[in-house]
Parts: C-alpha cells; structure tokens; sequence
C-alpha cells in the first residue's frame, strides 16, 4: 500500500542554522508534491509545491527537492528563525485529485 | 475574502447522536476536500467534491456523508456519532486539481 514518512516526529535546530525535513514515499510515483506549515490550533497553510520534472524550487529561505528515484523529497529552510517553528507536512499527489499527507514533523527554532 | 470557514469551532456530542459541521468558501474554487486530524497524526481525507452535485469517498469514509448542492458549501455529516469519530476536522478547497489547498480553522470535535 501507498506510505508516506517523515522523518522523526521532532527536529530541534539553533537558530539561523538550516533545518532540513525529509518526506519519503513508497509504492507510488506522485506526479508533484507540496508542502504545508501548520501551527498549533490552526489549519495547514501552503508553502511549496514541486513536480516531478523539477529537481529543486526556492520561495525566499525555502528550498525543496525532488528525488523521484529515490522517492524522497527534502525540504529545507535557511537561516532558521524562531518563527519557523511549526509542524511541517508533506503531501505527495496520490492521483484522483488527492493528496496524502505524512504525519508531519515538529520543527522547534531554539533562539 | 474570509477564505474558507468552518462552523462550530468547537462541540461535544454524545455517543449516537448525530450534528452537521459546516463548511463555507467565498474563492469559486470547485475542488472541496474534507479531512479528520487525529493528535499527532496527519490528515486523512474523508470525502472530496470536484464541483456541485459531484461527491467521492476518500480514505476514512465509514460514518459521514456529504453533500455538494452549491459550489460555496461543503456540510459534513455524522450520523450516530462513535467515540472513534473524536478528531479534529478540517475542511478545504483548491481551484484545480494540482493547487494548493486553503484550509479552514478546524472543528474540534469530541464524542462522550
């Protein structure tokens, strides 16, 4: 069956260093892929989207990549802020108009 | 714009009864998703409508059911609500297929 995973449930980084969340997936080939910020009590909020004929996309101090060979897609923030503290989900396109969403991995900036 | 909106933010039922959670968005977009999110767990999508009158079950289907009458509004029922219906509920909506999704605040829901 179709898995998504991220990479531990928690990541701790000090602040201004890069952060760097990885998505992989099995058992499929997402034509794209995106990527959503959530914060506590809220919805998710879109961030990035990649296709599958895109290695890399940037958005200011975002940056995520796209391996289809090894089915993994890593996303990366630069110089890294208290702010950015927040659970960060991938979704891979499952196909039929759906994405699947990992279970998120808890992104925590320490100043 | 207000974006997409979700009624009640909050509401505890009692194990068979049953309630509607309201969802609403102002954008024309005619991709309309709902999703349950249970701590510490991702989203897993329950039912998506690709535009009025067209509805499809997703993952976790089993005790709701939608409906689709206008492109702007999107309930979501639950009939005999279980404790295992206990979640977080997010609604959403996309203007294709590929877009992003712009969800609402949620609706916290809790069956006793």
């Amino acid at each position: 069956s179709q898995k998504i995973e991220q990479n531990s449930e928690a990541l701790n980084i000090q602040e201004g260093k890069t952060a760097t969340l990885t998505c992989n997936y099995t058992n499929y080939s997402p034509a794209y892929l995106q990527w959503y910020r959530q914060d506590p009590g809220r919805g998710p909020v879109f961030l990035l989207l990649i296709r599958e004929n895109e290695k890399e996309k940037r958005k200011e101090r975002l940056k995520v990549t796209f391996d289809t060979t090894l089915k993994q897609s890593l996303f990366h923030i630069t110089a890294s802020q208290p702010a950015d503290s927040a659970t960060y989900l991938c979704a891979p396109f499952q196909g039929a108009q759906k994405l699947v969403f990992g279970q998120g991995t808890r992104l925590t900036i320490n100043p | 714009n207000a974006g997409v909106t979700q009624t009640p933010k909050f509401r505890i039922l009692k194990i068979g009864q049953s309630m509607t959670l309201q969802c609403a968005q102002d954008m024309n977009h005619n991709y309309m998703y709902w999703y349950r999110q249970d701590p510490g767990m991702g989203l897993k999508l329950i039912y998506y409508s690709v535009g009025a009158g067209i509805t499809d079950k997703g993952e976790v289907p089993n005790g709701y059911n939608v409906s689709r009458s206008t492109t702007e509004d999107f309930p979501l029922r639950l009939e005999l609500a279980a404790p295992s219906q206990t979640s977080v509920y997010f609604c959403a909506s996309s203007s294709s297929q590929a877009g992003e999704q712009f969800f609402g605040p949620g609706t916290r829901l809790t069956v006793l």
